[in-house]
């Protein structure tokens, strides 16, 4: 199983709508997760971090932990054409030493 | 302010070349990365540097080396160029390394 596991997409969803992104993890131990947005040719930012199971709200973005499944999503609200990008899950692993890892990308499309 | 900052922006060269990208951070943070994103877009860690102590990851040829003057520079120096270290390169940074890591603008390496 690869380390930080993503649909890699296309992910196509109606202005307004709600868009799910999903992100399986193989540590049992991981305890940050996060969730960057990179536009083409830009660098990636930080949207949400999460280190709790449950759920964590920031304006239209909510992220879910589910540290038993091994599993951390990202929903957003009201999605926008602005919206439309590659969504990276990162995921601390601890090997030898401590070390955060991205996934494969989820590309999402917003149509208007 | 730019918080993460490196030069250049694009690099050219030729095989075989030597050459180094800069990387400053002003946010304060005590850990500083360098990741390497291909042309599938994966984004893949190269170093990790905290407190004076450099961890490496063990894929990364030794053509590579980050050099730290200080802890809100790391340096990124690649000897003999290949045609296979066409990417794009982003310096990060954070507070330790579990937590958020905040990105330079990248810079896109070519060999020819």
């Amino acid at each position: 199983q690869k380390e930080v596991e993503q649909n890699s997409g296309p992910l196509s969803v109606p202005e307004g709508a709600i868009a799910s992104l999903n992100c399986t993890y193989s540590d049992r131990v991981s305890q940050s997760f996060f969730w960057y947005r990179q536009y083409s040719g830009k660098s990636p930012e930080l949207i949400m971090s999460i280190y709790s199971n449950g759920d964590k709200e920031d304006g239209r973005f909510t992220a879910q932990l589910n540290k038993a499944s091994q599993y951390v999503s990202l929903l957003i609200r009201d999605s926008q054409p602005s919206d439309s990008a590659t969504y990276l899950c990162a995921v601390n692993m601890k090997t030898s030493y401590d070390k955060v890892i991205f996934g494969p990308g989820t590309s999402l499309s917003v149509i208007p | 302010d730019t918080a993460v900052s490196q030069t250049p922006k694009y690099l050219v060269t030729q095989m075989g070349n030597d050459k180094s990208i800069k990387c400053e951070q002003n946010l304060g943070h005590d850990t500083m990365y360098w990741y390497k994103q291909d042309s599938k877009k994966f984004l893949k860690i190269m170093f990790s540097y905290n407190n004076k102590e450099l961890i490496i990851n063990e894929t990364v040829p030794n053509r590579f080396s980050p050099k730290s003057p200080d802890k809100a520079h790391l340096n990124l120096h690649i000897n003999s160029l290949e045609l296979g270290d066409s990417a794009v390169y982003f310096c990060a940074s954070s507070h330790g390394e579990l937590t958020e890591a905040f990105f330079g603008q990248g810079t896109r390496l070519t060999v020819v």
